[in-house]
């Protein structure tokens, strides 16, 4: 398995203010995942992220409102911009450790009032 | 487009007994599929997978059903317990990285 970590754990943000999620794994990995688990929904993906290129997003969701970066084997950023209380959501980092599983770290609580 | 779906939102067992979540997915492609349990406040915990070219994988208490003709697969919890109750997810993708998740469905385990 993966030991990831996240920060902050939870947050409470005004609307038009940017939030940085952190996620941390305990050893080198290829790919690390965002996914966003909205109140009553499922998980969504919104990035991958692999380190030394760009995050690819997936549909509907674009790099200025998320920007991702991936600086090293260990540790990636999700940064929400200009929140709106719509981005109220729990957001989740996941990294791949075998060809057939992801593991996922704790969750972000992000609340935008 | 829902791609993967989980029917029931949720199933009420009594302890002791089988626990079996189902979930339906539409895209062919689809190679590895995967079921996550997870607890208020935190995130999904991996609990068991299984690709294509197999029909069931078992690990422990936990064994997992696939039917690729009818696009179906599930999950088997025997004997259940209290700490089984949870939201259970599954999720399919394509060569196990873009995961898709299914809406989940709520087990309760009763005494």
């Amino acid at each position: 398995s993966a030991v990831i970590s996240q920060k902050p754990s939870r947050d409470i943000c005004q609307r038009g203010t940017s939030l940085t999620i952190q996620c941390q794994v305990d050893s080198q990995v290829t790919m690390m995942f965002w996914y966003r688990q909205q109140p009553g929904q499922s998980l969504t993906l919104i990035a991958t992220a692999n380190q030394g290129s760009e995050a690819t997003y997936e549909s509907g969701f674009v790099i200025d409102k998320f920007p991702i970066s991936r600086p090293n084997l260990t540790f990636s950023t999700l940064t929400v911009s200009n929140m709106s209380p719509e981005d109220s959501s729990i957001y989740l980092c996941s990294v791949d450790r075998s060809t057939d599983t992801q593991y996922f770290g704790p969750g972000t609580r992000l609340t935008v009032l | 487009d829902q791609q993967v779906k989980q029917n029931s939102p949720s199933l009420s067992v009594q302890e002791g007994r089988i626990s079996i979540l189902n979930c339906d997915y539409t895209n062919s492609m689809f190679d590895y599929f995967l079921w996550y349990k997870k607890y208020p406040a935190e995130g999904p915990t991996f609990l068991i997978s299984i690709s294509s070219i197999k029909d069931k994988n078992e690990d422990g208490r936990f064994t997992v059903f696939l039917n690729k003709s009818a696009k179906h697969l599930s999950l088997h919890i025997v004997p259940s317990q209290p700490g089984d109750s949870a939201v259970y997810f599954c999720a399919a993708s394509v060569g196990a990285q873009k995961l898709v998740f299914g809406q989940g469905t709520r087990l309760t385990i009763n005494p």
